[in-house]
């Protein structure tokens, strides 16, 4: 049980482009999840959390208007990196929990590349 | 914030041999401490975790170990196999499934 699937795994796309990263909880419902960015061979760092129905929390320094996260049901949460640049290139997790005493399952990652 | 600190941030061992990560802890509001195993490219994978009313916990080869009062935990693995070669992260958290604040990584690799 606690699957949490990340879509897509891997883009490569142009710089000015947005790119949405989707992540599914598939077997529990999600009150809240959570959106790390990693950069090569370095830690995650938590871009932002969202609970479901309300606006994402943002960890300082992530800025909101270029990572949109929306959270409209129990099961989705998307990430929506706009006008992406070079700089942009990393890779993205998300994890999942069900309520607030339980642990957080991650996705797959979406590895980012833009040209 | 919290901060968490981890050593080393890489570790050789050869196979058999035991393997030990270090990771300190600066907000004593923490209370829920997991360690997570990432291989190359993929999620991290929890693999033991602890609370702070316990001051040990043991799974197989591997065990954890919480001092609450010098604000640190510690990562053991006995009996390494070059299957346990990965980035091992320490993370720490106020409130277990809350946010969780990771460490910088350690790479191990064991030699066979």
């Amino acid at each position: 049980g606690a699957v949490v699937s990340q879509h897509p795994s891997r883009v490569i796309c142009k710089s000015g482009t947005s790119v949405k990263i989707e992540c599914r909880s598939l077997d529990f419902q999600a009150t809240t999840m959570f959106w790390y960015r990693q950069f090569p061979k370095k830690s995650l760092m938590l871009m932002a959390t969202s609970n479901e129905g309300s606006k994402a929390t943002y960890e300082q320094g992530v800025e909101k208007d270029k990572f949109l996260i929306n959270h409209a049901s129990l099961t989705l949460s998307t990430l929506t990196v706009t006008s992406a640049h070079p700089e942009d290139s990393s890779f993205y997790i998300c994890s999942a929990r069900e309520g607030s005493n339980q642990p957080q399952h991650f996705g797959d990652g979406t590895r980012l590349s833009i040209l | 914030g919290e901060n968490v600190e981890q050593h080393p941030s890489t570790l050789s061992v050869q196979e058999g041999d035991s393997a030990v990560i270090k990771c300190t802890y600066s907000d004593s509001a923490s209370n829920y401490f997991p360690w997570y195993k990432q291989e190359l490219g993929k999620r991290p994978q929890l693999i033991i975790d602890i609370r702070s009313n316990v001051g040990e916990k043991k799974d197989q080869r591997i065990a954890v170990t919480l001092n609450k009062t010098a604000k640190h935990f510690s990562l053991h693995i006995t009996e390494t196999q070059p299957e346990d070669s990965a980035v091992y992260f320490c993370a720490a958290s106020i409130q277990y499934g809350n946010k969780l604040v990771f460490g910088a990584g350690t790479i191990l690799r064991v030699k066979s």
